[in-house]
């Protein structure tokens, strides 16, 4: 159990529509990372958020948005939604450290 | 470029027999290393890492990995396999300063335990 908690665990969508994943962090990690994982793959990472602002961003498109809010908790939001998109969407919380911790994940299906 | 290789996409072994897993890794600098392991549609669990020092590092569930600087290499090892181990596993690598923790991730090495 690592603390980070991610909603939904399951999520259906149709191309074009928009969706709002949420990652809780664990508590005292001030650094949240979302990746995305493509059935077979490993994670790919989609950007970081470190004390509130983005601070490192993958090879994703803009239609890829996050915010972190002042509790560390963080949300991903993706537009215009493909076929493409349906993955597993992994939140990891970390300190300075460097330690990630990550939730079970958000199972994205995109019809 | 930084990357992370994994070359045994699948490997099937006996209960109890021994395991080693393979990972290489192109980096700017001597890098922090990770192994996670991710049990089907389930989030990633750490295995162990390597941040400086002795370069064998215990894990927890039995596991440890090796650095070797000239190889690029930390490949995980676990003397005796349990059937509870059959997952996914994936090497990371990420940098050793800054706030920035992006992790480069291999694609991952499926293990299958015979009984």
């Amino acid at each position: 159990e690592t603390g980070v908690t991610q909603s939904p665990t399951h999520l259906i969508k149709t191309r074009g529509q928009q969706v709002t994943l949420r990652c809780s962090s664990q508590s005292g990690h001030n650094t949240v990372s979302w990746y995305q994982q493509a059935l077979g793959q490993g994670p790919q990472f989609i950007f970081q958020y470190y004390r509130e602002e983005e601070n490192g961003r993958g090879n994703f498109p803009p239609r890829f948005s996050g915010l972190q809010f002042p509790n560390y908790s963080s949300e991903l939001n993706v537009n215009a939604l493909e076929l493409d998109d349906s993955a597993l969407y992994l939140c990891a919380s970390s300190s300075e450290v460097g330690i990630q911790y990550f939730g079970a994940g958000t199972r994205l299906s995109v019809l | 470029a930084q990357s992370v290789t994994q070359p045994d996409i699948h490997i099937t072994v006996s209960e109890g027999a021994s395991l080693e897993l393979r990972c290489n890794y192109s980096y700017g600098a001597t890098p922090y290393l990770f192994w996670y392991v991710q049990s089907p549609g389930q989030g990633l669990q750490l295995l162990l890492k390597y941040f400086s020092g002795d370069t064998l590092v215990q894990g927890i569930k039995g596991f440890e990995a090796e650095f070797k600087r000239s190889q690029s290499s930390f490949n995980l090892r676990k003397p005796s396999v349990h059937w509870s181990d059959a997952a996914e596993y994936f090497c990371a690598v990420g940098p050793n300063a800054g706030n920035n923790r992006k992790l480069i991730w291999g694609l991952g090495t499926s293990l299958a335990v015979n009984p």
